[in-house]
Order: C-alpha cells, then sequence, then structure tokens
C-alpha cells in the first residue's frame, strides 16, 4: 500500500516568505508526527496529532511555525516569515495507534521536504 | 528530557567486517529503543525496536541489538557488513506521547 507522502519535495524560499508543507498520512493511521532534520543532526521532533486533535506542539520553535490536521488526515505545517536557520529537512510520520497510549507503535516516515531558505 | 548520544559519527568499513553502533540514552526507567536507517536516497526506515522481555532483538537484514540497562546502552550489532548496508543509522528512544527523540546519527560507509 501507499506509505506516507510529503509534498513538495524540495522547496526554495526566499527570507521572510511563507511556505506551507504538505503531509498525507498511511490511510486509516490515527497519530501523525513532524520532526525536523538540520544537516548532521538526527530529527528533532515537532509536533504531533491524535485524529485532529494537536496534542503536543512543544517542540515548534517559535511562533513562526504552526501545524493543522483539520480533518484529522492530512496534515501542513505552516512556516511564516521564513529565515535563512529554518533550512532543514522536514520529516513526517504516522502511527496506526493512538499516540500516548501503553503500548508504542511504529513510526513510518515519509520522504521529508527539503526547505532551504535563501 | 531524554537525550541520546551516538557516540560514532563516521564508520568505514570492509565487506564481511563486523559492525557495532554505539548508542546511550540519558536516564532509566522503562524505556521504548529504537534504530532507524536511511539508506542513500530513501526515507527513514525501521531496523529494529526494543519494548519489553529478551534484551537482545532482531531486525531485518540480519541487524540485532541488545539493551544493557545497568549501562543505558542500546548498541547496533551485525556479524558481516555487506556493501548495500552504507546507510545512516539512527538511534532513538520513545518519551511521552511517542514522540521519539533521536540521537546524531551514524553514517556508514562499506567499500566492497
Amino acid at each position: 500500500g501507499a506509505g506516507v507522502s510529503q509534498s513538495p519535495r524540495y522547496k526554495v524560499t526566499k527570507r521572510g516568505q511563507d511556505v506551507a508543507l504538505r503531509c498525507d498520512p498511511i490511510s486509516g493511521h490515527v497519530s501523525l508526527y513532524w520532526y525536523r532534520q538540520a544537516l548532521g543532526q538526527g530529527p528533532e521532533f515537532l509536533t504531533y496529532f491524535n485524529y485532529e486533535a494537536q496534542q503536543d506542539k512543544s517542540g515548534l520553535p517559535n511562533d513562526r511555525f504552526s501545524a493543522e490536521r483539520p480533518e484529522g488526515s492530512i496534515s501542513t505545517l505552516t512556516i511564516q516569515r521564513t529565515e535563512q536557520r529554518d533550512s532543514a529537512m522536514y520529516r513526517c510520520a504516522s502511527s496506526p495507534g493512538l499516540a500516548g497510549l501503553i503500548g508504542s507503535y511504529e513510526q513510518y516516515f515519509g520522504p521529508g521536504t527539503r526547505l532551504t531558505v535563501t | 528530557a531524554q537525550s541520546v548520544s551516538q557516540h560514532n559519527h563516521h564508520v568505514i568499513l570492509s565487506e564481511a567486517a563486523s559492525l557495532e553502533l554505539g548508542c546511550n540514552y540519558s536516564y532509566g526507567g522503562t524505556v521504548n529503543l529504537f534504530w532507524y536507517v536511511q539508506y542513500p536516497g530513501q526515507h527513514l526506515q525501521l531496523l529494529l525496536k526494543y519494548f519489553s522481555g529478551d534484551p537482545l532483538v532482531k531486525g531485518i537484514k540480519g541487524f540485532e541489538a541488545e539493551f544493557i540497562k545497568s549501562k543505558f546502552s542500546f548498541n547496533l550489532r551485525k556479524p558481516s557488513v555487506q556493501w548495500s548496508d552504507t546507510a545512516e543509522y539512527f538511534c532513538a528512544v520513545r518519551e511521552r506521547g511517542d514522540k521519539l527523540i533521536f540521537g546524531t546519527g551514524t553514517r556508514l560507509q562499506v567499500f566492497p
């Protein structure tokens, strides 16, 4: 079956522009996660959703970053007024079980969106 | 909060050599541990995971990892690497809410 998809795969934008990154999880997966990975580093948690509810946004760096998942499926990560330090790979993952419950579920990752802010 | 350390940043091996990649996490209690791999041009894939029970876990492609609670470690091993194992390897620990805390990764290059 289809895996997690993300679009665009590559995005180059000018400093100060807004960008929207899309994640389409595996069908039926209830939990969705966003991570950011800078060059030479491991992925860093940003936020996650159970269905449409944002459960934890403690990893969002500042208020220029926001995420939504209005219908409990596709999610959008929006970065307003982009800065060069926002350049990174943005990864989305989904899992079939409810995050936070006892019994962890594997997270399935998408290909990522490489964001470059010039 | 948890943190994960991967001490080997870049490892170069010849085919058939044995591999061990180190991973340490910062504090004890109940932990769930993972190793993910990213092959060139591909996305992150799960190699293996530890939730409970036998501390020696086996994953795909001949990889295994041993959970040693007293050492806060979860090292990845493979007895004989292949050129196709060239990839970046990430150790991760699950935090509350299922978010994963990753190490900085180890880049493995295997030469024929």
